[in-house]
């Protein structure tokens, strides 16, 4: 069974641009979540969804955004970069929502905004 | 709001040797708590879990603790190997948010 996949896996941008990431789930998971991976906070919680609805929302401004599609795809979009939004942003699925489900991460997007 | 903290940030042990990683959680209600390695340039994997209706669970090399009164968990890696080398994170699920909030993880290096 295929992994979880994200495109592109990098990328370079110029404050003030937006963007958008894409993450593929494993075949058969319905629940995408989005995580935020900076050295010194480890792994932040950015927004889950499941069936095309956002179930989760972590502690982000609301330039970051996400979407989920009826094959279960997922893109994210950060509006208005700045420069402490170069991270890597790792998605990850699982079978049914909640935390309680093991999620599959994807290898990630490395985000660097200059 | 919901918070887990993990300690110590980094840690060095010389093969063969135990290594401990702790965390302490916030909510009170939570009741899943998850271990996921990430080795360097790859992606996190689990690696073990512990449910709050239990005080320990064992996987081979690999162990966790729960403390539910005093809301802190820790892992135990015994006999370690230079495989183990990894960042390890930690976290829990709050029962009613119902998502993962790690902690910011632990970087582990086994030297031979």
């Amino acid at each position: 069974k295929a992994g979880v996949t994200q495109t592109p896996r990098y990328l370079i941008k110029t404050r003030g641009q937006q963007v958008t990431l894409s993450c593929s789930p494993i075949s058969g998971h319905r629940s995408v979540s989005w995580y935020q991976q900076t050295p010194g906070q480890g792994l932040q919680f950015l927004f889950e969804y499941f069936s095309e609805t956002q179930r989760n929302k972590g502690n982000f401004p609301g330039r970051f955004s996400g979407r989920q599609f009826s094959n279960s795809r997922s893109e994210m979009n950060v509006s208005t970069l700045e420069l402490g939004d170069s991270a890597l942003y790792l998605c990850a699925s699982s079978l049914a929502a909640s935390g309680y489900n093991e999620q599959f991460f994807g290898p990630g997007t490395r985000l660097t905004v200059l | 709001g919901e918070n887990v903290e993990q300690h110590p940030s980094t840690l060095s042990v010389q093969e063969g040797d135990s290594a401990v990683i702790k965390c302490t959680y916030s909510d009170s209600a939570s009741n899943y708590f998850p271990w996921y390695k990430q080795e360097l340039g790859k992606r996190p994997q689990l690696i073990i879990d512990i449910r709050s209706n239990v005080g320990e669970k064992k996987d081979q090399r690999i162990a966790v603790t729960l403390n539910k009164t005093a809301k802190h968990f820790s892992l135990h890696i015994t006999e370690t190997q230079p495989e183990d080398s990894a960042v390890y994170f930690c976290a829990a699920v709050p029962f009613h948010t119902d998502k993962l909030i790690f902690g910011t993880g632990t970087r582990l290096q086994v030297f031979p």
